[in-house]
C-alpha cells in the first residue's frame, strides 16, 4: 500500500505555479520522496526526488518540510501539457530492490 | 539517447493464446522492472530483473506469467493462456543501479487486449 496521501484532484491556471501537496507522516529516515506523473495513458515520467534537502531541476522543485512528514511539488509555470496524474511515492532506501508503489495520485488540470 | 523502448505498443490476443511483451532498457541500464496497470487502477510492481537473473518476482502472478532478461537482447514478459483479466497496460522501467537513489525510467507501455 502507498505510504502517501494526496488530494484526488486540483486545478491550476495556465502560467501560474502549481503546488501539489503530499503527506507522508510515517516516513523513515532512509526513505526517499519521489514524484512521477502520467499524462493520459502514457508511461510514467520521472520528475524529481529527494531525501532531506529541497531539490530543483529543469522540470520542478521539491520542497520537503523539516520534519519530512510532508512535501510539495512545484511546477513554476504550469502549461496545458502539464495536465496529468501526479504521484508522490515514498521509497525505502538501501541497496536492495525498492519497487515504486503507486497510489491514486493527484489529477492536475491546467486550465487556459 | 534513446529511452526505454517497448514493443508491441498494442497487442490483441484471444483467450488461451500466448502474449510476449518486449522491453529494451535505456543504454547503459542493466536493471529492468515490469509493472502492470489494470483499467482505472494504479501501477503495480510485478518483477525486477538484472541481466540473466530474476531478483524479485514478488508481484508476479504465480501461474502463467514469466519474465526473462537474457544476456543479449530485450527483456521479455510472457503470459501464457491469456484470460480477459490480463487485459491491461504493461510498463517496463529501467535504472542504472539498484537502490532508492536510482530513478527508474519508464517506457511507453504495451496495451494488451484479450478478446
Amino acid at each position: 500500500d502507498a505510504k502517501t496521501t494526496q488530494p484526488p484532484s486540483m486545478d491550476c491556471a495556465e502560467g501560474r505555479a502549481a503546488n501539489l501537496p503530499c503527506n507522508h507522516s510515517t516516513i523513515s529516515g532512509n526513505e526517499y520522496v519521489y514524484w512521477y506523473r502520467q499524462i493520459h495513458s502514457q508511461g510514467p515520467q520521472y520528475i524529481i526526488h529527494g531525501l532531506k534537502n529541497n531539490e530543483t531541476n529543469e522540470m520542478a522543485s521539491l520542497i520537503i518540510t523539516e520534519d519530512r512528514k510532508s512535501s510539495t511539488l512545484i511546477l513554476p509555470h504550469a502549461t496545458l501539457r502539464d495536465t496529468a496524474v501526479y504521484y508522490c511515492i515514498v521509497r525505502v532506501g538501501g541497496s536492495g530492490n525498492t519497487p515504486l508503489v503507486f497510489g491514486k495520485g493527484t489529477r492536475l488540470s491546467v486550465i487556459a | 539517447n534513446a529511452g526505454v523502448m517497448q514493443n508491441p505498443r498494442h497487442l490483441v490476443r484471444r483467450r488461451g493464446q500466448e502474449a510476449r511483451l518486449r522491453c529494451s532498457p535505456m543504454k547503459g541500464h542493466s536493471h529492468v522492472y515490469w509493472y502492470r496497470q489494470l483499467p482505472e487502477e494504479g501501477l503495480k510492481f510485478m518483477v525486477y530483473l538484472q541481466k540473466e537473473n530474476i531478483i524479485d518476482e514478488s508481484g508476479m502472478p504465480k501461474e502463467r506469467f514469466s519474465a526473462e532478461f537474457p544476456k543479449e537482447g530485450p527483456s521479455i514478459l510472457r503470459i501464457q493462456q491469456v484470460v480477459r483479466g490480463d487485459s491491461a497496460a504493461y510498463f517496463c522501467a529501467s535504472s542504472l543501479g539498484t537502490g532508492a537513489h536510482y530513478e527508474q525510467y519508464f517506457g511507453p507501455g504495451t496495451r494488451l487486449t484479450v478478446t
